[in-house]
């Protein structure tokens, strides 16, 4: 099983639509979690971290589940915008190996 | 301010030659991050550096090498390149450790 695995997609959703990814990891000890947002052929960009207690920023949501080993992201009312690909970052207590996820492709179509 | 700058932005080398990237970071930044990022994969952790000490290494070979500076700049060095190493070299800068990074535009290496 990989360390932190993501369905690559494309999810392809119209403008308004409700979308949501998953991002598992393996690791149990893990303690920081990130989402971040890459465009084609860019950098990518903080997202939002995702605390325990979840985290919201206006049409993202963010969520743990410590139980079940996932963090999810959540975006309400999609702009065309938002099409890019969301990738998750997990980094395990007491190493400073970040591990990220392939990535899962969102495109928002008019 | 000024983001995380590095160069060059492209770079084209042949099998077995030697390749410097540069990476400078965001003012107060004193932790470094290298990653690859092959076409449809997400970016793999190659090295983090902070206050000019290696802290975090990834699993690439001893062909790949990386330093900081006192200024908190660094540069990243791979050896003997082989075709297999061209992708997108990303540097991310973070206040300290692995938080929240801050990634350069990359610099886009082909081997061939």
């Amino acid at each position: 099983r990989k360390e932190v695995e993501q369905d690559p997609g494309p999810f392809n959703v119209p403008e308004g639509a409700t979308v949501a990814f998953n991002c598992t990891y393996s690791n149990s000890a893990s303690q920081s979690f990130f989402w971040y947002r890459q465009d084609c052929r860019k950098e990518p960009k903080l997202l939002m971290s995702v605390y325990s207690s979840g985290n919201e920023d206006g049409r993202f949501t963010a969520q743990l589940n410590r139980a079940s080993q996932y963090i999810s992201l959540l975006i309400r009312d999609s702009k065309l915008s938002d099409s890019a690909t969301y990738l998750c970052v997990v980094n395990s207590g007491g190493s400073y190996i970040p591990t990220f996820g392939r990535g899962t492709s969102l495109i928002v179509h008019p | 301010d000024a983001g995380v700058t590095q160069s060059p932005t492209h770079l084209i080398k042949t099998r077995g030659q030697q390749v410097t990237l540069r990476c400078s970071p965001i003012s107060g930044h004193k932790s470094v991050s290298w990653y690859q990022q092959v076409l449809g994969q997400g970016p793999q952790f190659i090295f983090q550096y902070y206050e000019k000490e290696e802290r975090g290494r990834g699993n690439f070979p001893d062909r790949f090498s990386a330093r900081q500076f006192p200024n908190y700049s660094s540069e990243l060095n791979v050896n003997a390149l082989l075709l297999g190493d061209s992708a997108l070299y990303l540097c991310a800068s973070s206040l300290e450790g692995v938080n929240e990074q801050f990634f350069g535009p990359g610099t886009r290496l082909t081997v061939l």
